[in-house]
């Protein structure tokens, strides 16, 4: 069964604290996403991955930096967490195809608070 | 952008009722994906349609495409307490990403 996997289900940290958000899946996938998302905005693509090292910026990257040392495994750094990053983060990773003829596969979210 | 919007944001019906759930976006697709998000978790994909196809069926859910309108609509049959969930329409918007709109919170009552 295709899984993906993120590290804590909910989060609590100060503000300046260095955040890091993993996830995992188990299916193989080329392409890795983070998306934050937050009431009345919907979800916002803050990086996404399409191979090992890659990295490329969606809509909202300022604050977060991303590393895939592996295929299976894509974080998300929040080098100086501000309250303003107080929201849910939800990862995803998808086959790779042109055209986005692949559906996406959700993690379970991790919800963090910065105080 | 291409981002779909949903439409209506908000539904709330009882069990046994149909659920219709609108979508549109602004430019060209080759696809359409509806996903469907319990309260507090991540995204379940439910269904993909081409631009090529007018309807497609998966068990209780129907969703339609008309490329001319620019839009799509899901419809759920005889609905169930289990059904209530927020639903997103996502299409391509390039580089295997997908742009969501901000959803349809379903609510389905007993």
């Amino acid at each position: 069964d295709v899984k993906v996997t993120q590290s804590s289900r909910y989060l609590v940290k100060r503000t300046g604290e260095k955040v890091f958000l993993e996830c995992v899946q188990d299916m193989d996938h080329e392409n890795m996403f983070w998306y934050r998302q937050d009431p009345g905005l919907g979800l916002r693509l803050i990086y996404f991955s399409y191979d090992v090292k890659m990295k490329e910026k969606g809509d909202i990257p300022e604050g977060y930096s991303v590393s895939r040392e592996k295929k299976e495994r894509f974080s998300l750094i929040l080098e100086s967490a501000s309250t303003n990053q107080t929201s849910m983060y939800l990862c995803a990773s998808s086959q790779n195809r042109d055209r986005g003829t692949y559906e996406q596969y959700f993690g379970p979210g991790t919800r963090l608070t910065v105080t | 952008s291409q981002q779909g919007e949903e439409d209506p944001q908000a539904l709330s019906i009882q069990e046994g009722e149909n659920a219709t759930m609108n979508c549109s976006y602004k430019t060209s697709i080759n696809n359409l994906q509806w996903y469907r998000q319990n309260s507090g978790r991540g995204l379940v994909h439910l269904i993909l349609i081409r631009s090529n196809e007018r309807e497609k069926h998966s068990g209780r859910l129907r969703v339609t495409l008309d490329t001319s309108k620019k839009s799509s609509s899901l419809l759920i049959t005889a609905s169930r307490a289990a059904d209530t969930a927020s639903y997103f329409c996502a299409v391509f918007r390039g580089y295997s990403t997908l742009t969501f709109g901000k959803g349809t919170m379903l609510l389905v009552s007993p």
